[in-house]
C-alpha cells in the first residue's frame, strides 16, 4: 500500500524558521513533490526531490533521504503570508497515472505575529 | 495561456440533485485528473484522462459519477442523486506526459456543499 504522514498542525512566528516532516511508504517512488495550499485555493507546487539531499528556492529548502523515507520543508525568515497547509506528495512510478501520485494530508501552518 | 480554469467556484445544491463541473486545462496539457479534498486532508485520486480516453477510475468514484472529456480538452465531472457525503472541494488538475519535476498544474477547484 501507499501511507503518506505529515504533522496536522503547526504553528511558527513570524521571523523564524520552520521545519515540517513527510514520512512516506510506497510501493516505488519517482519523485517527491511539496505543495503550497492557501484555504479555498488550488494547491500551488513548491519544491521536488528525486535524489537524496537538500534542494534550495529562495526562502524554500526541500531534503530528501530515500533510504528513510523521509523528507522535510524548511522555511525560513516566515511571512504571514506563509499560513497555509503544505501537501508532501509522492510519485511511485515514472507514469503521470494519478493512483501513482498520492498526497498526504497536509501540515496546516500558523504564522503568529 | 493562464492555467487551469475550473467552474463554478462553488455550488449549493440539494440532495438527491445532480450537479456539474467543468475543467478547462492548460491547452498543451494531454493529461487530466480530477481529485477530491475533504477538509483537513489531501487531494484523493478520482479519475485520469489521457486526450479524450478515461483511463483510471478511482474505487472512490461510484456509480453515481461521471466523467468526460470529449474532445480532449475540457473535461466534466457529473455527480448524481448528490449525498450529503459528496461535499468536498473537488479539483482539477493537468500535466503534459513527459516526466518532469513541476508535478501537476491545479485549478482552483470547486467547492461543493450539498445540503
Amino acid at each position: 500500500g501507499q501511507n503518506i504522514d505529515q504533522p496536522t498542525e503547526m504553528t511558527a512566528t513570524e521571523g523564524a524558521i520552520v521545519q515540517i516532516n513527510c514520512t512516506y511508504q510506497t510501493s516505488g517512488f519517482n519523485g517527491l513533490f511539496w505543495y503550497q495550499q492557501h484555504a479555498g485555493e488550488a494547491p500551488t507546487f513548491l519544491s521536488y526531490n528525486v535524489l537524496d539531499g537538500l534542494e534550495e528556492k529562495g526562502r524554500f529548502s526541500s531534503f530528501l533521504s530515500r533510504s528513510k523515507g523521509y523528507s522535510y520543508l524548511l522555511l525560513k525568515e516566515l511571512q504571514m503570508k506563509d499560513s497555509a497547509s503544505y501537501l508532501c506528495a509522492v510519485r511511485d512510478s515514472e507514469d503521470n497515472y494519478g493512483q501513482n501520485f498520492v498526497f498526504g494530508p497536509g501540515t496546516r501552518l500558523s504564522v503568529l505575529p | 495561456d493562464t492555467g487551469v480554469s475550473q467552474d463554478p467556484r462553488h455550488k449549493i445544491t440539494k440532495r438527491g440533485q445532480n450537479v456539474t463541473f467543468r475543467c478547462d486545462p492548460i491547452s498543451e496539457h494531454n493529461r487530466l485528473y480530477w481529485y477530491r479534498q475533504t477538509l483537513g486532508q489531501g487531494p484523493e485520486f478520482l479519475t485520469y484522462f489521457q486526450n479524450e480516453a478515461q483511463l483510471e477510475k478511482s474505487r472512490l468514484l461510484s456509480d453515481r459519477f461521471s466523467a468526460e472529456r470529449p474532445k480532449g480538452s475540457f473535461s466534466t465531472l457529473e455527480i448524481q442523486r448528490t449525498e450529503q457525503g459528496d461535499s468536498a472541494m473537488y479539483l482539477c488538475a493537468s500535466s503534459t506526459g513527459i516526466l518532469n519535476s513541476n508535478g501537476y498544474t491545479f485549478g482552483s477547484g470547486t467547492r461543493l456543499t450539498v445540503v
